[in-house]
C-alpha cells in the first residue's frame, strides 16, 4: 500500500513570510498527526486529526501555526508569519483508529524541511 | 506531563560488539514504540511493545519492556555498519511522546 505522502519536500522562505504543508495519509486512516522535528530533537505533536475533527492542537502555536482537514483525508499545515525557530522538518504520521488514550502504531511520511531564513 | 528519556544520546561502537539503549518513562503507560530514522529520512517503526515483559526480536536487534519499572530496552547483538543510524522510542499517553533520540554510530 501507498505510505503518507507529504510536499513540499524542502522550503526555504524568510522570516515573516507564510508557507503551507500539505500531507495524503494511508488509504483508508481515520487518525493524521502533524509534528515539529527540531533538529537533533524527537518529534513532538502540533496537533491530531480523528477524521476531519481536531482531537488535540494544544501544543500548537496557535498565533502562526494552523492546520485544517476538511474532508478528513488530506490536510494542511499553515505557518504564517514564520520565525527564524520554526526552521525543522514538519512530519505527518496517521494510523488506523484512535481513541481518548489508545493508539495504534503510527505511520509517518518523509517530512518537509523548512528552512526560515 | 509524560517524560521519557534515554540514554545514551550518542552511542559510538565497533562492528561485532554489544550494546543496549535504554528507555525510562515518567507515567504509566500501556504501549511502547521503537522507530528508526536515518539522517535525512523520515521514521520507520521497529517494534510495538504492549505489555509488561513483552519482547520481540528482528534481526540484530532485541527490544523489551518492563512496565513496572518504566523501562524500555534496545539491545543491539553483533552490530553492523547498516545500523547506523538515530533510535527513538515513544511513549503513548494521552499523546505520543518521543524520547530525545540515541544517535549510533557503528564503525568497522
Amino acid at each position: 500500500e501507498a505510505g503518507v505522502a507529504q510536499s513540499p519536500r524542502y522550503k526555504i522562505i524568510e522570516k515573516r513570510q507564510s508557507v503551507a504543508f500539505w500531507c495524503n495519509p494511508i488509504s483508508g486512516h481515520a487518525t493524521l498527526y502533524w509534528y515539529q522535528q527540531i533538529l537533533g530533537q524527537g518529534p513532538k505533536l502540533l496537533i491530531q486529526f480523528q477524521n476531519n475533527g481536531v482531537v488535540d492542537d494544544s501544543q500548537l502555536p496557535k498565533d502562526r501555526f494552523s492546520a485544517e482537514r476538511l474532508k478528513g483525508v488530506d490536510s494542511t499545515l499553515k505557518i504564517q508569519p514564520a520565525k527564524l525557530e520554526d526552521s525543522a522538518v514538519y512530519l505527518c504520521a496517521s494510523s488506523p483508529s484512535s481513541g481518548r488514550a489508545y493508539y495504534n502504531e503510527q505511520f509517518f511520511g518523509p517530512g518537509t524541511r523548512l528552512t526560515v531564513l | 506531563e509524560l517524560k521519557v528519556e534515554q540514554n545514551p544520546l550518542f552511542l559510538s561502537m565497533q562492528e561485532g560488539k554489544n550494546y543496549t539503549i535504554y528507555c525510562n518513562y515518567s507515567t504509566t503507560s500501556d504501549r511502547l514504540y521503537w522507530y528508526r530514522q536515518d539522517p535525512g529520512k523520515s521514521l520507520e517503526s521497529l517494534f510495538v511493545l504492549l505489555s509488561n515483559g513483552a519482547v520481540k526480536q528482528e534481526g540484530r536487534l532485541m527490544a523489551s519492556l518492563d512496565t513496572k519499572a518504566r523501562l524500555s530496552t534496545l539491545h543491539i547483538t553483533a552490530a553492523v555498519h547498516d545500523l547506523s543510524a538515530t533510535y527513538f522510542c515513544a511513549v503513548s499517553g494521552s499523546r505520543l511522546t518521543f524520547g530525545e533520540g540515541t544517535q549510533l554510530t557503528v564503525n568497522p
